[in-house]
């Protein structure tokens, strides 16, 4: 009955290969979000969709593709990758449509976090 | 860009102690939240104050928040073993339809037996 799952918990690839990172919550949530937590654990957003349409998108290359095909999962691909994507990558969702607005009080519940490994 | 900067970066007290974390952030937000963070694990959520309170408890956690000198404290009282952990603040600076959390760097807490 995990809230929010992910798939793999790690990743081990080399330079320049192709791979994909699934997202599902069983939360009935409508906003799922994508973060990266690099090695000094700085944690950054990358991605939100709410309700399947993409809502956040920072400035992140464009090898980084997310897709949602349902509002309860988020998937995350990746092409071509490079030594700097190694990081734990992880998922999060928001119940309120609302969140982001000055009446917010939305709160994330995350993923155990995906370790990649770039080699 | 990162909005918040915490401190200290690492914590190290006794098990009973009072531990204060403190979080600083650059613009204006329309909350403030802490998150835990249990090595090799995803964050939970511990805590949200909005930008219009000053100060929030919730068991042995207090959180005050200072919008004049934007800035955020988080104290745990009575610390234990198993409050040990990094511990983010995180702004959220959302558009309608998204919260945008944009987080700290984290203080490593060190609760020792």
């Amino acid at each position: 009955d995990t809230a929010v799952s992910q798939t793999p918990k790690y990743l081990v690839t080399q330079m320049g290969n192709d791979k994909s990172i699934k997202c599902e919550q069983n939360l009935g949530h409508d906003t799922m979000y994508w973060y990266k937590q690099d090695s000094k654990k700085f944690l950054k957003i990358m991605f939100s969709y709410n309700n399947k349409e993409l809502i956040i998108n920072e400035t992140v290359p464009n090898r980084f593709s997310p897709k949602s095909p349902d509002k309860a999962h988020l998937n995350l691909h990746i092409n071509s990758l490079e030594l700097g994507d190694s990081a734990v990558y992880f998922c999060a969702s928001s119940q309120e449509v609302l969140a982001g607005g000055p009446a917010s009080t939305d709160t994330q519940y995350f993923g155990p976090g995906t370790r990649l490994t770039v080699l | 860009s990162q909005q918040g900067e915490e401190d200290p970066q690492a914590l190290s007290i006794q098990e009973g102690e009072n531990a204060t974390m403190n979080c600083s952030y650059k613009t204006s937000i329309n909350n403030l939240q802490w998150y835990r963070q249990n090595s090799g694990r995803g964050l939970v959520h511990l805590i949200l104050i909005r930008s219009n309170e000053r100060e929030k408890h919730s068991g042995r956690l207090r959180v005050t928040l200072d919008t004049s000198k934007k800035s955020s404290s988080l104290l745990i009282t009575a610390s234990r073993a198993a409050d040990t952990a990094s511990y983010f603040c995180a702004t959220d600076e959302g558009i309608q339809g998204a919260q945008k959390l944009v987080f700290g760097q984290g203080t490593r807490l060190t609760i020792n037996p």
